[in-house]
């Protein structure tokens, strides 16, 4: 089974420019979830979607946005980028519902530059 | 404040030596996580912890909760190269989101 994928691994772009992510997760696996980790912040979460509805949301400014689609997939989608937004964005899915957890299954990342 | 504190920050041990690492939350635990991640990749599950008490070992690493004390500490015994990487703990905190500590990177030195 293919574990969950994350494109672009590596990505650089300017301030003021705006970027795509996307996160294919496990198959079977409705949940998605998002995280950023700085080395100053640590992990943080961005938010989380199942069935195509945003469940949960970090404390993020509204230059964070994602989106889920209908096959379960993911993209998020950083506008106005930030030298502060420099970070590797993790994605994760999970296999459950709402209301139940369990382990979240993570990709590789995207290590997003920004100059 | 951090809502996970993970402790050490940092650490290098000899290869062949145990060592623990501690994870505090300042709220209630329903459930910890303990991942590792090499530096600039993906984490990787290494065990859940759901109750209080709870003790779960995989190879040469052992993981327990403290539900009293809201803490869990995970040991690893005669450390070897493998070993080495961040380790972070996570606390769920529903719809399949986790709470994460800022993880302690560990280094076995030969």
């Amino acid at each position: 089974k293919a574990g969950v994928t994350q494109t672009p691994r590596y990505l650089i772009k300017t301030r003021g420019q705006q970027v795509t992510l996307s996160c294919s997760p496990i198959s079977g696996h409705r949940s998605v979830s998002w995280y950023q980790q700085t080395p100053g912040q640590g992990l943080q979460f961005l938010f989380e979607y199942f069935s195509e509805t945003q469940r949960n949301k970090g404390n993020f400014p509204g230059r964070f946005s994602g989106r889920q689609f209908s096959n379960s997939r993911s993209e998020m989608n950083v506008s106005t980028l930030e030298l502060g937004d420099s970070a590797l964005y993790l994605c994760a899915s999970s296999p459950l519902p709402a209301g139940s957890n369990e382990k979240l299954f993570f990709g590789s990342g995207t290590q997003l530059s920004v100059l | 404040s951090q809502e996970l504190e993970q402790s050490p920050q940092s650490l290098i041990v000899q290869e062949g030596k145990n060592l623990t690492i501690n994870c505090t939350s300042s709220k209630t635990l329903y459930g910890l996580y303990w991942y590792k991640q090499k530096y600039g990749e993906g984490l990787i599950f290494l065990m859940m912890l759901q109750k209080g008490g709870e003790e779960k070992s995989h190879e040469k690493i052992t993981a327990k909760l403290d539900e009293k004390k809201q803490q869990s500490s995970l040991h690893i015994t005669a450390s070897q190269p493998s070993h080495a990487g961040i380790y972070l703990c996570g606390a769920d905190r529903g719809y399949s989101t986790l709470t994460f500590g800022k993880g302690t990177m560990l280094l076995v030195s030969p």
